[in-house]
């Protein structure tokens, strides 16, 4: 089993490009999340969704959107990319929503 | 919003001695959950504790918690070089899926 995983590791952006992160896993878990990671700041949650076709905003959705189309997949999208998003972005699954499951993050910086 | 927050400590300890760090919490809980960051990686959790019990192991890890004051503590007994990581607590809100992540306490584990 694969777990949780993102695609890609890394990226570079120019601002105002637009990207998506994808976010895989074969827990069968119905919580997925976004958060990012910046230094000092802890993890915040982005957005997240608690089932197949649900989507909800998170402490800091501003700039992202998201869907979950399929139970297994969650995708985070950047639509015009600014240096505020520069980040390190981690995807996490959950069953019931307790112990979260996190995959190993995408490093993005925004040029 | 950040719920969880972790005293701010950077420790720097020799291996075979213990590491306590603590968090504090605003709000009611269910629960409140450990996870630890090696460098560059995704967190993993740790342990659990719902907010009916006081004390729980697994391991070389106790963690306490202390619903009257909103607080947390986590020991980590004989510590290793392994254990050099981040480490940080997480609280659920009633009838919430989501989590709130402290700021994470960073513990270095001299050989």
């Amino acid at each position: 089993n694969a777990g949780v995983t993102q695609t890609p590791k890394f990226r570079v952006l120019k601002t105002g490009q637009s990207m998506t992160l994808l976010c895989a896993q074969d827990m069968n878990h119905e919580y997925m999340y976004w958060y990012r990671q910046d230094p000092g700041m802890g993890l915040r949650l982005i957005h997240y969704s608690v089932g197949e076709g649900t989507t909800a905003k998170g402490e800091v959705p501003d700039g992202y959107n998201v869907s979950r189309l399929k139970k297994q997949n969650f995708l985070l999208g950047l639509e015009s990319a600014a240096p505020s998003q520069t980040s390190v972005y981690f995807c996490a699954t959950s069953n019931q929503g307790y112990t979260q499951y996190f995959g190993p993050g995408t490093r993005l910086t925004v040029l | 919003s950040q719920q969880g927050e972790e005293d701010p400590q950077a420790l720097s300890i020799q291996e075979g001695e213990n590491a306590t760090m603590n968090c504090s919490y605003k709000t009611s809980i269910n629960n409140l959950q450990w996870y630890r960051q090696n460098s560059g990686r995704g967190l993993v959790h740790l342990i659990l504790i719902r907010s009916n019990e006081r004390e729980k192991h697994s391991g070389r890890l106790r963690v306490t918690l202390d619903t009257s004051k909103k607080s947390s503590s986590l020991l980590i007994t004989a510590s290793r070089a392994a254990d050099t990581a981040s480490y940080f607590c997480a609280t659920d809100v009633h009838g919430n899926n989501r989590l709130a992540f402290g700021k994470g306490n960073q513990v270095v584990v001299i050989p």
